[in-house]
């Protein structure tokens, strides 16, 4: 199956510093989805891309489509401790609608 | 707007026993899926359905089967339990219309097989 490679695996930070992950694949893709999961929930839909170096913010979240459309990164500004959970990314091919997972970047964010 | 429901949210189950998860959207959302998701492995999916009636098989269909007779129910049946089927269990809706498109997922249910 198809890999994305996401990292940092976790994350340890102090409130109010910015936070920066990536995911990348050796294959291209035509979407890319940003999802945060808190203990005991579903993953919860952050922010969706859909064209090669479009830029998306949700408040203190901004995420990026790579220009080689084989990477996103999401970005989170002024850590707070509701950042606490794990954030996944996930890729559509074209002509699928199937989509492929990261596995993860858990972060703690310490008061 | 209730969305995308899953139930139970807890079960636990012997090995040997059939057991049925519950999956309903309200968007009607074309695609719905199936994944299990556990330490180290992230979330693998188990099956995906494009329509009422069309389903196929994704990473780890193994010991699984599903069904869809309604858009907006798709039931996941273990149909003779393991351990190794011990797992948190997402449903997940695509509206279908693209790529590109998005995805939603439940809330989950918690499996344990003694």
């Amino acid at each position: 199956g198809q890999q994305l490679n996401q990292s940092p695996q976790s994350m340890f930070i102090q409130e109010g510093e910015d936070v920066s992950m990536n995911c990348t694949s050796s294959s291209i893709f035509n979407t890319w989805l940003w999802y945060k999961q808190d203990p005991g929930e579903g993953p919860v839909l952050l922010i969706a891309l859909y064209k090669a170096g479009e830029l998306t913010s949700n408040g203190r979240l901004t995420a990026q489509f790579g220009i080689t459309r084989k990477d996103s990164f999401l970005n989170i500004s002024a850590s707070i401790p509701s950042d606490v959970g794990i954030y996944f990314c996930a890729g559509q091919l074209m002509n699928f609608n199937k989509f492929y997972f990261g596995s993860g970047t858990k972060l703690n964010v310490k008061p | 707007d209730a969305g995308i429901t899953q139930s139970p949210r807890y079960k636990i189950t012997e090995t040997g026993r059939q057991v049925t998860l519950m999956c309903h959207q309200t968007w009607s959302h074309s695609y719905m899926f199936w994944y299990r998701q556990d330490l180290g492995h992230g979330l693998r999916l188990i099956y995906y359905s494009a329509a009422a009636d069309i389903t196929d098989k994704g990473e780890v269909p193994d010991g699984y089967v599903v069904s869809r007779s309604k858009t907006e129910n798709f039931p996941l049946t273990l149909e003779s339990a393991t351990r190794s089927q011990t797992s948190v269990y997402f449903c997940a809706s695509s509206p279908g219309l693209g790529p590109p498109d998005t995805q939603y997922f439940g809330p989950g249910t918690r499996l344990t097989v003694l």
